[in-house]
């Protein structure tokens, strides 16, 4: 079952902070991220996995929070190249990952 | 360099006929995948294999095939039996370890059947 993204885009300008949201309503053994530029393959940014740590990715960082099966990606004080599309993937289980619709992000100067 | 070929970047077809897309890594990655991508709907899952000469349906895989004979390549066709064939598709392969799965994906073939 395809994870819930939102919003489903986002327009800033540079060095503002933004935060995306992917809900899952299973159980989740971890949630992964990815940024896709227009044409381009994804991009792997972090997993997070079950127990709530934080990651980070340069000045883009990421919480799961377990009981409410919800990972939040965080841009901060974005630049022109945070821009593209950033997906959530979500794993059960198994080998299989489930992706989320995706969240359009434009960085504007 | 290690990592994910996939080829050709665009692909046009005729309706009615098979296409098989490429997917080759040198990774040494056991399990690889296929995923389709159309607009606004994110990636959805064909087919996957965790190891060579086993593979598993994903959530769309009528009209799909696949094979693994070798660990390096996993190959899809679309046959004349997938009703909207025209997509992106993603090939992606997982390192393994756990907590630590990651999967990498390749550049993308584009086909277009008209």
């Amino acid at each position: 079952q395809q994870p819930v993204q939102s919003p489903q885009a986002v327009i800033l300008r540079e060095g503002e902070d933004a935060v995306i949201n992917c809900s899952s309503s299973k159980a989740l053994y971890s949630v992964h991220w990815y940024r896709q530029k227009h044409g381009e393959a994804p991009v792997f940014l972090m997993i997070l996995l079950k127990g709530g740590e934080q990651k980070g990715h340069e000045k883009i960082s990421a919480s799961f929070n377990e009981k409410k099966q919800q990972s939040s990606l965080y841009l901060t004080a974005s630049q022109l190249s945070y821009s593209g599309t950033y997906f959530c993937g979500t794993q059960r289980n198994d080998y299989k990952l489930s992706f989320g619709a995706g969240t359009t992000v434009t960085v504007r100067a | 360099d290690g990592g994910i070929t996939q080829s050709p970047k665009y692909l046009f077809r005729k309706e009615g006929q098979n296409v098989t897309l490429s997917c080759e890594q040198n990774l040494n990655h056991d399990a690889m995948y296929w995923y389709r991508q159309d607009p606004g709907q994110g990636l959805r899952l064909i087919y996957y294999s965790q190891i060579v000469n086993d593979f598993q349906k994903g959530d769309i895989a009528e009209g799909y095939s696949v094979s693994r004979e070798k660990k390096e390549s996993f190959p899809l066709t679309v046959t004349s039996a997938q009703k909207n064939p025209t997509a992106f598709y993603l090939c992606a392969s997982r390192t393994e370890g756990a907590g630590l799965e990651k999967q990498y994906f390749g550049p993308g073939t584009r086909l277009t059947v008209t």
